[in-house]
């Protein structure tokens, strides 16, 4: 397909184990995103990457979570030793260029993480 | 720090009226807005956008406004289908964000047909 594409669509883990959440943005799209949006909250960005750097990382909880992107394509959002509070709907965006170029993002249909 | 804010958790309108969804924000530095829909278990989509020198942009059923001076905008949806019905996120960002983009909380709304 077309658009940006997510998996695992589900997610369940036992609190404590690591989770790799994986993002195929649209080819040609330079820049991706990163965001968690958790009960009743709205989207809260986590990080931006532009081609395989990610110049801006400020939105990442704790230092148990990290991604990573490889070859200016797919990336993966990796949360360590998970904790309940982790669960949440996080989603990936793609765009043209950043938001600095006003350009639209184009949204996953997300991962559903639950941590028991 | 919430610099978009979206008051209104829900609303409900009747098939054929107008829904007017609102946002405010913060952050005077902030110079581009968007609209996303967003349906159960599916992605946010584009809706519509506006950029801080327009006070207006309009396609086909769906009108933005912006309002500098208040902070605020709106989205209005005229005539209202019951295919509406979905979560609405306003989104901003400006030029000293960087490349990241602000979201609102979301508004839900359902057309009653």
């Amino acid at each position: 397909g077309a658009g940006v594409s997510q998996s695992p669509s589900n997610k369940v883990t036992e609190k404590g184990k690591d989770v790799e959440l994986r993002c195929d943005p649209i080819s040609g799209h330079t820049a991706l995103y990163w965001y968690r949006q958790s009960l009743g909250q709205g989207l809260e960005f986590l990080i931006y990457f532009q081609g395989n750097s990610a110049p801006d990382k400020s939105g990442l909880p704790s230092d148990r979570f990290s991604a990573e992107r490889t070859g200016g394509s797919v990336s993966t959002l990796t949360i360590q030793r998970t904790q309940q509070e982790d669960s949440a709907v996080y989603l990936c965006a793609s765009s043209l260029q950043g938001a600095l170029a006003k350009n639209i993002q184009y949204f996953g249909a997300g991962t559903r993480l639950s941590v028991l | 720090d919430q610099q978009v804010k979206q008051n209104s958790p829900s609303l409900s309108v009747q098939e054929g009226r107008i829904s007017i969804l609102n946002c405010d924000y913060t952050n005077s530095m902030f110079d581009y807005f968007l609209w996303y829909k967003k349906y159960p278990a599916e992605g946010p989509t584009f809706l519509i956008s506006i950029s801080s020198i327009k006070d207006k942009n309009e396609d086909g059923r769906f009108t933005v406004f912006l309002n500098k001076s208040a902070k605020h905008l709106s989205l209005h949806i005229v005539p209202s289908q019951p295919g509406d019905s979905a979560v609405y996120f306003c989104a901003a960002s400006g030029w000293n964000t960087g490349n990241q983009f602000y979201f609102g909380t979301g508004t839900s709304l359902t057309v009653i047909p």
